[in-house]
This record gives C-alpha cells, structure tokens and sequence, in this order.
C-alpha cells in the first residue's frame, strides 16, 4: 500500500532558531500533501495544502512566513518552521495524497519541542 | 456546514464489546467518508471507507455504516481486543476538493 516517510520523528530546536520536516512519498507520485498540526487530545488542525511545483494554500491564521512549506517533487515536501518559539511545540504530521485514488496516506508524525 | 461531529469523545468497553462510533455532516457534496485509527505518538492510520453509493462496508472487525439520508456515520468494531485501544477519528472530503475534514476524535479504551 501507499506509504509515506515523515523525518524526523522527534526534534528539540533552540527558540529563534528554523527546523525541517521533510515528507515522501515512498512508493506512489504525490501531486498534493497536506500538513497538519495536532495538539494533545485535539483533531487534526489543517494548516496547509501544498501542490507540486506551486505556492502551497494556508489555512486561515496560520503564518505562512513562519510555516514555510515546499512541494518540490511529486514525492518530497517539507515544512520548515522558521525563528521557532515554544508555542510552536506540537506535533506535526504530513499527508500525502494519490494521484489517482481518493485515499489520503498520513506520515508517522514529529514531535517539534522548542526550548 | 464544513463540519463533521463526532461523538462520544470517549468511550470504554470491555473486550468482547463492540464500541460504535458515530459522526454526522452536513454537506451533502461530502462522497468518501473514511475512519482513521491514531495510537499516541504516530499518525493516523486508515482502517475503512465508504462512499455514499454504499449503506455498509465490512472489512475484518471493522464496519461502516452509513445513512445518506440522515447525513450520518458510524464506526463498529467487532469482538473489541485491547489492541484496538486507539483514539478513531471520521472524515470526509468532496471529489474534486483537496481537504479531509476531521471529526472531533474519539478515546476508545477496551478494558482486558
């Protein structure tokens, strides 16, 4: 089945400084991801959908120069959490969907702490 | 009308039980309605869905019923196991449309 690779499962970054989160598609051509970030014991919160090789689409109230997202390939996007704060601890986790089927396949998720 | 309501946002049954799930929406141009399993620390995994053409879906334990006409959905997971103990959360989209809307999620505890 499809699966997609999320890296790094879990990440401590310094407050002020930027950290990657990188999402592939292993094994089928991804022509929109999705990320989303999710607080303890909440839903899944939508912050982006990013189309390859175009300008990803936020979600209201998410800052797209601190989320930047980039959609490269049709198997790599990632997600860059710019001049990170504390409160941008959570846990974010990528989607990826098939070209020609209507599933949508989660990444395992990372743990962002910011100190 | 984007919204897709969960309930319960817990729920605990014994092993053996078969816990239900249930969700409800209002856009009626919502036409894939799939059910995600989430254990702590990992993503969402699929586990079944179901298009509206359809009033029931069965795959192993799992279960999908739907009713088009009242706009609604629910997960049955059969002979439950403490393995099962996950937190389940709906979903639906619209051909076409990009997003997956998420219900509220659900706290399945099964009890040995």
């Amino acid at each position: 089945g499809a699966v997609v690779s999320q890296h790094p499962s879990r990440v401590i970054c310094k407050s002020g400084t930027s950290v990657k989160i990188e999402c592939r598609s292993l094994d089928f051509q991804a022509t929109t991801m999705f990320w989303y970030r999710q607080f303890p014991k909440k839903s899944l919160m939508l912050m982006a959908t990013s189309n390859e090789g175009s300008k990803a689409t936020y979600e209201q109230g998410v800052e797209k120069d601190k989320f930047l997202i980039n959609h490269a390939s049709l198997t790599l996007s990632t997600l860059t959490v710019t001049s990170a704060h504390p409160e941008d601890s959570s846990f974010y986790i990528c989607s990826a969907r098939d070209r020609g089927l209507m599933g949508y396949t989660f990444g395992s998720g990372t743990r962002l702490t910011v100190v | 009308q984007q919204q897709v309501k969960q309930s319960p946002q817990s729920l605990i049954v014994q092993k053996g039980g078969i816990p239900i799930i249930n969700c409800a929406y209002e856009n009626t141009a919502f036409d894939y309605f799939p059910w995600y399993q989430q254990f702590p620390g990992k993503g969402p995994a699929l586990l079944i869905a179901i298009r509206p053409d359809v009033s029931e879906k069965k795959e192993g334990r799992f279960t999908i019923s739907f009713n088009k006409s009242a706009k609604q959905f629910s997960l049955h997971i059969m002979d439950s196991q403490p393995g099962d103990s996950a937190t389940y959360f709906c979903a639906a989209s619209k051909q076409g449309a990009q997003k997956l809307v998420f219900g509220q999620g659900t706290r399945l505890t099964i009890n040995p």
